[in-house]
């Protein structure tokens, strides 16, 4: 129990382009997603808490305009990465919880995004 | 709690031998702590946990000892075998909610 799905796992788009991607839990209800970057050969870096029904809250020096967070669903949340740039290639990596301080974190697989 | 952007640091074992992984975090009131193994192209698994009430706690070949007075912690692996080569991440818990944040995370091979 407890998986977490990422698509797309790799996407490459032009500069410019606006890129969704999705987190879903599979078989439980994710009250709150949270959602990280990675560098290669770095650690994972906390972007975003989202809990579900209302606005995500960042952390700080992540430009909310620019990582558009929806978590309109109990089992999916989405990162919109706006008018991507070369800078914004990483992997980015979801996790979702039932939420509560003593409810684990459960990982997708992440999503290797690069821009051109 | 926040990620150090620094280039992972490496370890190398012979398989068999024990490994120790080590982690220093940043909030002294954190109260709660993940070991994650990450293997590449994937995101973290949950290795084991510790509260800071807790010095030290045993899983299957894994240990995770607290040192609540230097904020530091370690993961050590017995008998190390090749399906352990990952990187290996400890965060810790805000007080305050349910974020975790990471560590700069070790990047452990194993020789066979």
């Amino acid at each position: 129990g407890a998986v977490v799905s990422q698509h797309p796992s790799w996407v490459i788009c032009k500069s410019g382009t606006s890129v969704k991607i999705e987190c879903r839990s599979l078989d439980f209800q994710a009250t709150t997603m949270f959602w990280y970057r990675q560098f290669p050969k770095q650690s994972l870096m906390l972007m975003a808490t989202s809990n579900e029904g209302s606005k995500a809250t960042y952390e700080q020096g992540v430009e909310k305009d620019k990582f558009l967070i929806n978590h309109a669903s109990l089992t999916l949340s989405t990162l919109t990465v706006t008018s991507a740039h070369p800078e914004d290639s990483s992997f980015y990596i979801c996790s979702a919880s039932r939420g509560g301080p003593k409810q684990p974190q459960h990982f997708g697989d992440g999503t290797r995004l690069s821009i051109l | 709690g926040e990620s150090v952007g620094l280039h992972l640091p490496t370890l190398s074992v012979q398989e068999g031998d024990n490994s120790i992984i080590n982690c220093a975090y940043s909030n002294s009131a954190s109260d709660y702590f993940i070991w994650y193994k990450q293997e590449s192209g994937k995101g973290p698994q949950f290795i084991i946990d510790i509260r800071s009430n807790m010095d030290k706690r045993q899983g299957q070949r894994v240990t995770v000892l607290l040192n609540k007075t230097v904020k530091h912690l370690s993961l050590q692996i017995a008998a190390t075998q090749p399906g352990d080569s990952a990187v290996y991440f400890c965060a810790e818990r805000s007080p305050t909610g349910n974020q975790f944040y990471f560590g700069t995370g070790t990047s452990l091979t194993v020789i066979p």
